[in-house]
């Protein structure tokens, strides 16, 4: 079935310092989510991109939805502590748009 | 501000004993989702609703979790009798209708613990 596989598993950075993550998968999603989960809280929809090569900005977070459909990368810029957390990849599943499918997620630690 | 809520935020219980989570969606959202997050198994779908009407219950099991709207402004998510492995932070999601793209508005989260 659909599977979504995130890397880094996690992150140790330094407070200033770019970010590179990268979500891929077996199968084309005509979709890419990107949500934030902060410690105790429910994730949080960051960034969505609908169409292939589609190149997306929210701040200091960029996303990009690969133009083979199996990828999609989130970077964020000059990383500050509140950065901290797990950041989600997930796309709606072939059998159903409503339902999707998360991946295992990026742990992010930033260090001040 | 808008939010989905959920109660408790916290519960620890005895192995055997029933559990209810409550949801409250965000006003004019139509469709609900109930999911578990666990350490080994990541974000798990475990049912959701349109409209009040379940749609898909695959994810849950089925002799011992139940899910019910009993109105637009609130659903919830029973599980009797409860097992230690049932332990996992439960979230509930509401999103718009169906076209405005896949965004989900997720709530705190219930924090289950079993013993």
């Amino acid at each position: 079935g659909q599977q979504l596989n995130q890397s880094p598993q996690s992150m140790f950075i330094q407070e200033g310092e770019d970010v590179s993550m990268n979500c891929t998968s077996s199968s084309i999603f005509n979709t890419w989510l990107w949500y934030k989960q902060d410690p105790g809280e429910g994730p949080v929809l960051l960034i969505a991109l609908y169409k292939a090569g589609e190149l997306t900005s929210n701040g200091r977070l960029t996303a990009q939805f690969g133009i083979t459909r199996k990828d999609s990368f989130l970077n964020i810029s000059a990383s500050i502590p509140s950065d901290v957390g797990i950041y989600f990849c997930a796309g709606p599943m072939k059998t159903s748009y409503d339902k999707v499918i998360f991946g295992p997620g990026t742990s992010l630690s930033v260090i001040p | 501000d808008a939010r989905v809520t959920q109660t408790p935020r916290h519960k620890v219980t005895e192995m055997g004993q029933e559990v209810t989570m409550r949801c409250q969606p965000i006003l004019g959202h139509n469709t609900v989702f109930w999911y578990r997050q666990t350490m080994m198994q990541g974000l798990e779908l475990l049912a959701y609703f349109r409209n009040r009407a379940p749609l898909d219950d695959s994810g849950m099991p089925k002799d011992r979790f139940s899910a019910e709207m009993p109105d637009a402004t609130l659903a919830t998510l029973k599980i009797q009798p409860s097992e230690p492995r049932d332990s996992a932070v439960y979230f509930c999601a509401s999103a718009p209708r169906q076209g405005e793209g896949n965004e989900q508005f997720f709530g705190p989260g219930t924090r289950l613990t079993v013993l």
